[in-house]
């Protein structure tokens, strides 16, 4: 079975400082990796996903993961962070099955940003 | 398009009563998801419908649970009877092609229960 590991319960960086936020999947397959965002007291946006090809991909909010087959990795990144982007992340496999997919999802990391 | 819909936002209602939670997909797309999220638990998928057959309820914890898909447009968790340790956020989600034709997955806003 897939699971998805967020080393990081919660992470704490300044404003306009670059963040990286960990993910780590185990999957038998190439895996569909996504990272979704969530404010407090909303659903879950999606930030971006990897599907196949470039194994760097950008996503909204000025956010880009980068797909490490070799360390069956998909972290996440932005170079300079904004007060805006304080909310928690989840990293996510998707399996296909049965003509949709599931996704598996980690334990979140809480992002928390001094002005 | 409205995105996903959940119905109520909120509830609060006390043991033993029946709690029912809806949600309305996105037009046109063909899976729905149920999840919850605790603290404790994190995000567990309960249920998966694709065209509104049920394809995977492992994750239903308890009989107390029951999910339906009569139609395209709609699905309903229940929990009967309620208990304290169902307090959580359920999120409804549904499958359709984003840009580029990739199928992505859209939440819905979630509906925060609270069992007294």
């Amino acid at each position: 079975a897939q699971s998805v590991t967020q080393p990081d319960i919660h992470i704490t960086v300044s404003e306009g400082a670059s963040l990286e936020l960990r993910c780590n999947y185990s999957y038998g397959a190439t895996p569909y990796l996504f990272w979704y965002v969530q404010s407090p007291g909303q659903g879950l946006q999606l930030l971006l996903k990897y599907f196949s090809g470039d194994t760097l991909v950008q996503g909204i909010k000025g956010f880009e993961a980068e797909f490490k087959r070799s360390q069956s990795s998909f972290n996440l990144r932005k170079p300079s962070v904004h007060w805006s982007d304080a909310a928690e992340y989840f990293c996510a496999v998707g399996v296909l099955r049965a003509g949709s997919y599931q996704l598996t999802f980690g334990k979140g990391t809480k992002l928390s940003v001094i002005p | 398009d409205a995105g996903v819909i959940q119905s109520p936002r909120h509830e609060v209602t006390e043991m033993g009563q029946e709690v029912t939670l809806r949600c309305k997909p996105i037009s046109g797309h063909n899976s729905l998801f149920w999840y919850r999220q605790t603290m404790m638990r994190g995000l567990e998928l309960l249920i998966y419908f694709n065209n509104n057959v049920p394809i995977d309820d492992s994750g239903m914890p308890e009989d107390r649970f029951s999910a339906k898909m009569p139609n395209a447009s709609f699905s309903t968790l229940k929990i009967q009877p309620s208990e304290p340790r169902d307090s959580a956020v359920y999120f409804c989600a549904s499958i359709g092609r984003g840009l580029a034709g990739v199928y992505e997955q859209y939440f819905g806003p979630g509906t925060r229960l609270t069992v007294t």
